[in-house]
């Protein structure tokens, strides 16, 4: 099945910074999202992006799907943006659809 | 209340043991998931349902068996789980089951599960 694979795994930030985070995924799919999960749990919808870019306040991500991966942009982090981002690619065949999540980043935000 | 919830929060339950989850969305959607993430494993989607109609299974066991009897409700019944059963169990909901569309998911909370 498809690979999807996400980089850093971890990442350690100050207030302020900006940051990238990549997914990389090994076959053509018909969408990508990216989600949040804060360190309580509750998981959110970010951006459904199958390719170019899209920007949602101090968030923008940008998809190539030519060449297999998108990126999430995060500009002048708060502490609020801690917590685990996943990027998950959608395959869609006939009456079969296939969402696939790669492993995370965990994102940590100091002040 | 507003948005996705589940109940339990939290459940324990022995293998022999049967229980069920709930989910409620009061956003008027038409598609509810269940999905599973354990420590060890990316996030799963195991069920969709559009309209009361399962969409998609995704080559789950049998012990886990779902029902939604309307749009605004979604169960997911447990039989005789394993250890390795053991998960938070997030509940979403869409307008529309969106597939490779742009539809966003709300998802619920969570039920964290330990099965003994």
């Amino acid at each position: 099945g498809i690979q999807v694979e996400q980089s850093p795994p971890d990442l350690i930030l100050q207030e302020g910074a900006n940051s990238t985070l990549r997914c990389n995924f090994s076959d053509s799919v018909n969408n990508l999202q990216w989600f949040h999960q804060n360190p309580w749990g509750q998981l959110i919808n970010l951006f459904y992006i199958p390719s170019g870019t899209k920007q949602n306040g101090r968030l923008s991500a940008t998809t190539v799907a030519t060449e297999r991966y998108s990126l999430l942009y995060i500009s002048s982090s708060q502490t609020t943006d801690s917590g685990v981002y996943f990027c998950a690619v959608i395959i869609v065949g006939g009456s079969n659809y296939k969402l696939t999540f790669g492993k995370g980043t965990l994102l940590t935000v100091n002040p | 209340e507003t948005g996705v919830t589940q109940t339990p929060r939290h459940l324990v339950m022995g293998m022999t043991n049967k229980k069920s989850l709930k989910c409620e969305q009061h956003l008027g959607h038409n598609a509810m998931y269940w999905y599973k993430q354990s420590a060890k494993k990316p996030l799963e989607l195991m069920f969709v349902y559009s309209l009361e109609e399962r969409v998609e299974n995704n080559s789950v066991p049998s012990r886990f068996s779902p029902e939604c009897p309307n749009s605004s409700h979604l169960f997911l019944h447990l039989h005789t789980l394993q250890p390795e059963d053991s998960a938070l169990y997030l509940c979403a909901s869409s307008q529309d089951p969106g597939l490779a569309g742009e539809e966003t998911q709300y998802f619920g909370p969570g039920t964290r599960l330990l099965v003994l």
